[in-house]
């Protein structure tokens, strides 16, 4: 199984470029989710999703969009980036009941270090 | 926002000694604690799902325990091996669909 495939893996991108991270998941799972991880800090909840067509914003969405069309997918687009973007992205799935709490192992893609210059 | 707070921030320990390190949440609306092993250059991988006051939980060397009503989690690992070394993430969900909250970690060093 592939699990939770991010890509890419690395990006650089000038002030004011847009951009989009993938995230894909084969294990029919309802929530996805994007972090972000910088240092000193916990990760982050950018935007979550409880399933295709549902999204809703985390701790820090300001700057990004998401959007649900399949259970399988849940693109980050960065809409004009800044350098306090630069992170560290994950992507993460879990099967949870919608609406409920997370009661179940969350699964991590390999993460997508992005700079902003 | 909901704190999770995980100490110490880091670690040193020398290989063959037994370790335990903290996490604390707020234990209103809890739902689940969650314990993550992070190595460098990879992704973090769960360790232990916990949801109830008194949960143990064991795998291999490594073990957890959960309070709720006090809001706390310990993590012990028994016999420390340089595999071990890596950031333990401890994360808090709550009862409704907004995700995990997650501390800053522990980074814990095995010193051969």
């Amino acid at each position: 199984n592939a699990g939770v495939t991010q890509t890419p893996k690395f990006q650089v991108l000038k002030t004011g470029q847009s951009m989009t991270l993938q995230c894909a998941q084969d294990m029919n799972h309802e929530y996805m989710s994007w972090y972000r991880q910088d240092p000193g800090m916990g990760l982050r909840l950018i935007h979550y999703s409880v399933g295709a067509g549902i999204t809703d914003q985390g701790e820090v969405p300001n700057g990004y969009n998401v959007s649900r069309s399949t259970t399988e997918d849940f693109p980050l687009r960065l809409l004009s980036a800044a350098p306090s973007q630069t992170s560290v992205y994950f992507c993460a799935s879990s099967y949870s009941l919608r609406g409920a709490g997370m009661n179940t192992e969350a699964f991590f893609g390999q993460g997508t270090r992005l700079t902003v210059v | 926002i909901l704190n999770v707070e995980q100490s110490p921030q880091s670690l040193h320990v020398q290989e063959g000694d037994s370790t335990n390190f903290t996490c604390s949440f707020p234990s209103s609306n809890f739902y689940a604690l969650h314990w993550y092993r992070w190595e460098t250059a990879k992704s973090p991988e769960a360790l232990f799902v916990m949801t109830l006051n008194g949960d143990e939980k064991k795998k291999g060397r490594i073990s957890a325990t959960l309070n709720t009503k006090e809001g706390y989690s310990y993590l012990y690992i028994k016999g420390s091996q340089p595999e071990d070394s890596a950031t333990y993430l401890c994360a808090r969900s709550g009862g409704g669909a907004d995700g995990l909250t997650f501390g800053k970690g522990t980074h814990l060093i095995i010193q051969p």
